[in-house]
């Protein structure tokens, strides 16, 4: 069965250094999705990316954040300058159509020192 | 979207149906109620989701009251696999890839 892949699974990186998150999403699907759960909260939406650029973004989603699609299989979300507030996992998801199922990786950990 | 209201845990015994309330009083008539669960820290895992007919797959089964202001996630024989997060989430159907609006879901424990 397809599924989304996310590497690494934990990165730990220093406060302030740039870190770059790379998903591989369901090879058929269209739209992706970037998310994160800082630790014993909920999941939030950070950014939908259809059509080579960014669909819907949240309030958390500022300059300091990115994604690309440098290719025709990588989704990657860039920290600019990483906080020890952005220490949370991350989550990359994929779908076929707006408002189907989405299918989530499995996360990375992000930790900020 | 409009609000959903779960209960924060809920246990139930192995074998037996699970079965999760959510409340969505304002939901309004294009938005669709999805359930989502998250076992551990992993990913959440799409279950089902549905409009205003009652819904089954071979996870789940979805009955969405008459009024669709509540509607309950029936799991029919639990495993302790089942313990997870468990959320509802509606959204409206339209144009846009929206992201997913999570809320604190019901932690459901399933005994041995």
């Amino acid at each position: 069965e397809p599924e989304v892949t996310q590497t690494p699974s934990h990165q730990v990186t220093q406060m302030g250094q740039e870190v770059i998150l790379r998903c591989v999403p369901i090879s058929n699907h269209l739209y992706f999705y970037w998310y994160r759960q800082i630790l014993g909260q909920k999941v939030e939406f950070l950014v939908s990316f259809y059509n080579n650029e960014i669909s819907e973004k949240s309030e958390i989603f500022d300059d300091q954040f990115s994604v690309e699609r440098p290719d025709g299989s990588n989704f990657t979300l860039k920290i600019r300058s990483t906080k020890l507030e952005d220490s949370a996992m991350y989550f990359c998801a994929s779908n076929n159509g707006p408002y189907n199922e989405q299918f989530f990786g499995p996360g990375t950990r992000l930790t900020v020192l | 979207d409009a609000k959903t209201t779960q209960p924060p845990s809920m246990d139930c015994a192995e074998g037996r149906a699970a079965n999760l309330p959510c409340n969505h009083s304002t939901i309004s008539g294009n938005e669709y109620v999805y359930w989502y669960r998250q076992i551990h820290s992993q990913g959440p895992q799409y279950i089902i989701h549905g409009l205003k007919n009652n819904e089954t797959n071979e996870m789940a089964s979805l009955i969405i009251t008459e009024d669709r202001k509540s509607s309950t996630l029936i799991l029919p024989h639990a495993t302790l696999r089942d313990t997870a997060v468990y959320y509802c989430i509606v959204r409206v159907a339209g144009g846009g890839a929206d992201g997913l609006t999570f809320g604190k879901g019901t932690h459901l424990i399933i005994q041995p």
